[in-house]
């Protein structure tokens, strides 16, 4: 089973600043299958990401993906008010999530 | 639109039976898997497993075989996640979702949250 791990847990910026988030992988994830969701609290997942580089339909261009095998990272170029909430990545090859990376205000 | 709409809230005791559901409209059910995502008070998300409703072709997470049954009704495109013994750990918000093979979690339901309790 591949493990998923995450970090920071918590990263704390400001709105305006760029945000790197990481996704790491216990064994090379096959086809990149890698996926970056946002949680807002209260709401359910929204997809951000997958194929590990691919914005989904309506996510702006301020969010991108990177990477491959084992090493993956999301970046908010700028941070908008709208996009403190918690990150998860998910292999979708067998279903793993990441345990999350909360952006808070600094 | 491609729509998920899940069951209301739940509050059940411990050792009661809750089957929720979910209702796919938008696109064609059957040729879509569905799938059930876990989520805590406060903790991160847990696949649970999936169905596919075309043929049934049910898979569990290891974490989560025999303990829940997934199934559907592609007569009315409703899915279903089923506890025959709830305990409180079971207490947690849970989330349908759909996607083709190969691909990711898109769209999610609304969420649906169980509570157990005595």
């Amino acid at each position: 089973e591949i493990v998923l791990t995450q970090s920071p847990g918590t990263l704390s910026l400001s709105p305006g600043e760029r945000a790197t988030l990481s996704c790491r992988a216990s064994q090379s994830v096959s086809s990149n299958y890698l996926a970056w969701y946002q949680q807002k609290p209260g709401q359910a997942p929204r997809l951000l990401i997958y194929g590990a580089s691919n914005r989904a339909t309506g996510i702006p261009d301020r969010f991108s993906g990177s990477g491959s095998g084992t090493d993956f990272t999301l970046t908010i170029s700028r941070l908008e008010p709208e996009d403190f909430a918690v990150y998860y990545c998910q292999q979708y090859g067998t279903f793993t999530f990441g345990p999350g990376t909360k952006v808070d205000i600094k | 639109e491609v729509q998920l709409v899940q069951s209301g809230a739940e509050v059940k005791k411990p050792g009661e039976s809750l089957k929720i559901s979910c209702k796919g409209s938008g696109y064609s059910f059957t040729n879509y898997w569905i799938g059930w995502v876990r989520q805590m008070p406060g903790k991160g998300l847990e696949w649970m497993g999936i169905i596919y409703p075309g043929d049934s072709d049910t898979r569990y997470s290891p974490s989560f075989q025999g303990q829940v049954t997934i199934s559907v009704d592609k007569s009315i495109s409703t899915a279903y996640l089923q506890w025959s013994s709830l305990k409180a750990s079971d207490t947690a918000m849970y989330y349908c979702v759909t996607f083709p093979g190969g691909s990711p979690f898109d769209p999610w339901g609304q969420g649906t949250l169980v509570t157990v309790s005595s």
